[in-house]
């Protein structure tokens, strides 16, 4: 089954790191195929965050990393402030599907 | 600057049809893959198609598969989305997007995101 999981939600105080996790498969990041991030706020688009597992667009700051091994990735927020709050999707292409596959979300909540 | 710009959404019945567009500018349309993806209300995102550069190859998400059709003009810088058979599933923002590397824009990490048009299934 081609599915990227995701925690529903990750919290943390000012400050502190979270990460999030995204599990795949052998038909999607288990393949080699690159995971990337996004940052929607409510009412917008989605952001690029993270792109090709581990690198960012320009202006977007260095607090965000992303890694990635076997069939799962991750995205780590160290330094975190209260205008990260936010939804958090990973995505990747898949094999099975023949496109491109979101993860189910992740809301982060700064508290 | 890179523009994204949907149109075309709007109320329709079960089992009708609407047809949105998408008009590129500010980098060559012609080189890059385009998407649509997709947002009900309070849910996530989901990718529904795809259409390659020269239109040769295209895909869809099962749910939609032989209901909705892609396709692109590339003389007009637009992509499309023909959605026939809507189902109240099918409702919420639908978004157009492509990636700044053309050579890898099928594969995701989408740079350029339009701002949606909403896409509203009710009897």
């Amino acid at each position: 089954q081609s599915v990227l999981t995701q925690p529903p939600s990750v919290s943390g105080a000012p400050g502190q790191r979270v990460t999030i996790t995204c599990t795949g498969s052998r038909s999607n990041i288990g393949t080699g195929y690159a995971v990337h991030w996004y940052q929607q706020l409510p009412g917008t688009a989605p952001k690029l965050l993270i792109y090709d597992n581990n690198s960012r667009p320009s202006g977007v700051p260095d607090r965000f990393s992303g890694s990635k091994s076997g069939t799962s990735a991750s995205l780590a927020i160290t330094g975190l402030q209260a205008e990260d709050e936010a939804d958090y999707y990973c995505q990747s292409y898949d094999n099975n599907l023949s496109g491109v596959l979101f993860g189910g979300g992740t809301k982060l909540t700064v508290l | 600057e890179v523009l994204l710009v949907e149109s075309g959404g709007g109320v329709a019945q079960p089992g009708g049809s609407l047809r949105l567009s998408c008009e590129a500018s500010g980098f060559t349309f012609g080189h890059h893959a385009m998407h649509w993806v997709r947002q009900a209300p309070g849910k996530g995102l989901q990718w529904v198609s795809l259409i390659s550069w020269d239109s040769s190859r295209v895909s869809y998400i099962g749910s939609v598969r032989g209901r909705f059709t892609i396709s692109r003009e590339n003389s007009k810088n637009s992509l499309y989305l023909e959605m026939n058979s809507l189902e109240t599933d099918d409702s919420g923002f639908y978004y157009c997007a492509t990636k700044a590397d053309r050579y890898t824009s099928a594969y995701g990490g989408f740079d350029f995101w339009g701002q949606g048009t909403l896409v509203s299934v009710s009897s």
